[in-house]
């Protein structure tokens, strides 16, 4: 069965810094996909990111990119030029090619402060 | 185009009430899931559904929890008898047919309180 975890329950950082939230994983599949989730107070899931495993270039969307890598199972986010509506729960996920579900760790609330 | 439509957006219930949890896809998606969230967690699959046919149930709990997706009209996830342990938020997800996971989008949830 496929894990994700999330070692980091809470972050911080400064407007204008970057930060790297962590993720890892664990899965016996070749081809599967990865993805990054926003959720603020709202409570609204937004999609920030989407990797697919058979890609070896690592996505990138704006001020936000992933490490990939997929031999050591890891998938962190990096988020660029922080800014105060980047303050989220943000949830890493896998998602397999075989069934449709998403597995979600149990995410890093991230705080970004002025 | 609307995003996948959840309502309502809060629900209240009394432990041993019925609950109905509806998801109105996005228009020209097929495919609907329903995910709950308990607090401080992260979303936990519990159903997936076609129209008319439920394709993988493997998340849901074996009693109480029941989900449907009609011909006509939005999902409806459906909880009798609810108790405490009910309350949490859950989400919707619509993806167009053959897109998995890489298609999903998601509802704004509904958040379930059983006082």
């Amino acid at each position: 069965a496929q894990t994700v975890t999330q070692s980091q329950p809470e972050m911080s950082v400064q407007e204008a810094e970057t930060v790297t939230l962590s993720c890892t994983y664990d899965t016996s599949e070749n081809n599967y996909y990865l993805f990054w989730y926003k959720q603020p107070p709202s409570r609204q899931m937004i999609l920030v990111i989407r990797q697919e495993a058979y890609k070896q270039q690592n996505a990138t969307e704006n001020r936000f990119s992933v490490n990939f890598q997929k031999a050591a199972k890891s998938f962190s986010l990096k988020i660029s030029d922080s800014q105060l509506g980047d303050t989220a729960m943000y949830f890493c996920a896998f998602g397999s090619y075989n069934t449709d579900k998403l597995i979600f760790g149990t995410g890093t609330r991230l705080q970004v402060f002025p | 185009n609307a995003g996948v439509m959840q309502n309502p957006r809060h629900l209240v219930r009394r432990r041993g009430q019925e609950a109905r949890l509806r998801c109105s896809p996005m228009k020209g998606h097929s495919h609907v899931y329903w995910y709950r969230q308990l607090p401080e967690e992260g979303l936990k699959f519990m159903v997936y559904l076609q129209k008319e046919n439920i394709i993988d149930e493997s998340g849901m709990p074996k009693e109480r929890f029941s989900a449907e997706f009609p011909k006509e009209g939005p999902s409806i996830l459906r909880i009798q008898q609810v108790v405490r342990g009910d309350s949490a938020a859950y989400f919707c997800a619509s993806s167009p047919s053959g897109q998995g996971a890489a298609g999903y989008t998601f509802g704004s949830g509904t958040r379930l309180t059983v006082v």
